[in-house]
């Protein structure tokens, strides 16, 4: 039930863009997305609850697709404190929990 | 910054010995979670509560209870610690389904 991210890990240079895939094999609910820094707790960036939503947080967006079970993160001009690692977290319908991915190591370069 | 705190911070024990880790909010919000964090696997749900003396188990379960008396406190105890349950912990809290979740500093726990 734990949804499976993709890339594993990715380094860019600052200004380059970089998408990160969430997928389930079950149909969901909601889809999250989370940074964490090193040391640090997981903090929220979007939350996504509507088959083909797309919401955006200044450079960073993302989309649902409902029927493939499929949320992708998008982050464009990348700086370097978008350095981290990113989990997606998901809810399954009439389900009380929430379950995350492995993360994606997102390292930004100068 | 919502309100949680997670208690200890660090904690080292001898194998076998029980353990419990505390989780504390101050938001009044109905959901709370316990994850582990270790590297390779991202955050893995162990418990979580949808109530007051309402719980289950997540998908690592095993070696592990969890007990909400109060609103406001998530206890997780490992019954009789092993060194595979070393881990950094998290705690979560929410308000509701399809909300955001905030999470707690962590508590890191290492079995010897």
């Amino acid at each position: 039930q734990q949804p499976v991210q993709s890339p594993q890990a990715v380094i860019l240079r600052e200004g380059e863009d970089a998408v990160i895939n969430c997928s389930s094999s079950k149909a969901l609910y909601s889809v999250h997305w989370y940074r964490q820094k090193h040391g640090e707790a997981p903090v929220f960036l979007m939350i996504l609850l509507k088959g083909g939503e797309q919401k955006g947080h200044e450079k960073i967006s993302a989309s649902f697709n409902e029927k493939k079970q499929q949320s992708s993160l998008y982050l464009t001009a990348s700086q370097l404190s978008y350095s981290g690692t990113y989990f997606c977290g998901t809810e399954l319908f009439r389900n009380n929990d929430m379950r995350f991915g492995a993360g994606t190591r997102l390292t930004v370069k100068p | 910054d919502a309100g949680i705190t997670q208690s200890p911070r660090h904690k080292v024990t001898e194998t076998g010995t029980p353990v419990t880790l505390r989780c504390h909010q101050t938001e009044n919000h109905r959901y709370m979670y316990w994850y582990r964090q270790d590297p390779g696997h991202g955050l893995r749900l162990i418990h979580y509560s949808y109530g007051v003396k309402d719980t289950d188990k997540g998908e690592v379960s095993d070696g592990y209870s969890v007990s909400r008396s109060k609103t406001e406190d998530f206890l997780l105890t490992l019954e009789s610690a092993t060194s595979s349950q070393t881990s950094v912990y998290f705690c979560a809290i929410r308000p509701g389904v399809g909300t955001e979740a905030f999470f707690g500093q962590g508590t890191r726990l290492t079995v010897v």
